[in-house]
């Protein structure tokens, strides 16, 4: 495996469901990121990880819970979530926090 | 402030045309970093070029180029022969003190055969 994978790429729950979104990267980067992307919106960032410490959370609900265990991976754990939480959510990392984030290819959220 | 703005919402060009993205940024920043990234309809994000603010010159790829220009605030994004695999939607993003990626609201291109 190479770059940034994330695992499920697409995923349907229920409200009452609890799952788990998975991103690992392979680059040695020190630094790992969550965004989400809904439709017709711009980007949001939503949790940054540096050196496995959060270091970022931009007033994201508590249903959206994150997990860094090392420095190649991040988890971000749903519970609980609302039909406008339905989006691509993606994962970055970077060598440091100044440097090129490299992306994963998303996994497409639908909360029925 | 820090912003983004990327006004082109839609564009549509005829198989190799040449198009340009344009992209405006807004930062009080001296030291910042512009980006390119490419969005395929499979979703990822795909790294196209980094240029820092003490970096003025144009840069050429391939089919591709830049113009970053800090007088105007712009770092546009030309293809040059648009091909049907260019279609993607196209985002401009900042980096600067703030440590966080400011992202446009993105360019999609249709490139027609």
């Amino acid at each position: 495996e190479t770059g940034v994978t994330q695992t499920p790429r697409h995923l349907v729950m229920g409200m009452t469901n609890k799952k788990s979104l998975k991103c690992e990267q392979h680059l040695g980067h020190n630094a790992m990121y969550w965004y989400k992307q809904s439709a017709k919106k711009p980007l949001e960032l939503m949790f940054v990880y540096n050196f496995k410490e959060q270091t970022e959370n931009n007033s994201v609900p508590s249903r959206f819970s994150p997990e860094c265990p090392n420095s190649s991976h991040l988890f971000l754990h749903l519970h609980t979530l609302q039909p406008e939480d339905s989006a691509l959510y993606l994962c970055a990392s970077s060598q440091e926090r100044v440097e090129t984030q490299y992306f994963g290819p998303g996994t497409r959220l639908l909360v029925l | 402030a820090q912003k983004v703005t990327q006004a082109q919402t839609e564009i549509s060009v005829v198989e190799k045309e040449d198009v340009t993205l344009d992209c405006v940024y807004e930062t009080r920043d001296t030291t910042y970093y512009l980006f390119w990234y490419k969005q395929p309809p499979s979703g990822e994000l795909v790294f196209l070029i980094r240029r820092n603010s003490f970096d003025e010159q144009n840069e050429i790829s391939g089919r591709y180029s830049w113009n970053f220009q800090k007088s105007t605030s712009s770092f546009n994004f030309t293809i040059t022969a648009s091909q049907v695999v260019d279609s993607a939607v196209y985002f401009c993003a900042l980096l600067s003190g703030t440590y966080k990626y400011i992202f446009g609201t993105g360019t999609r291109l249709k490139v027609l055969a």
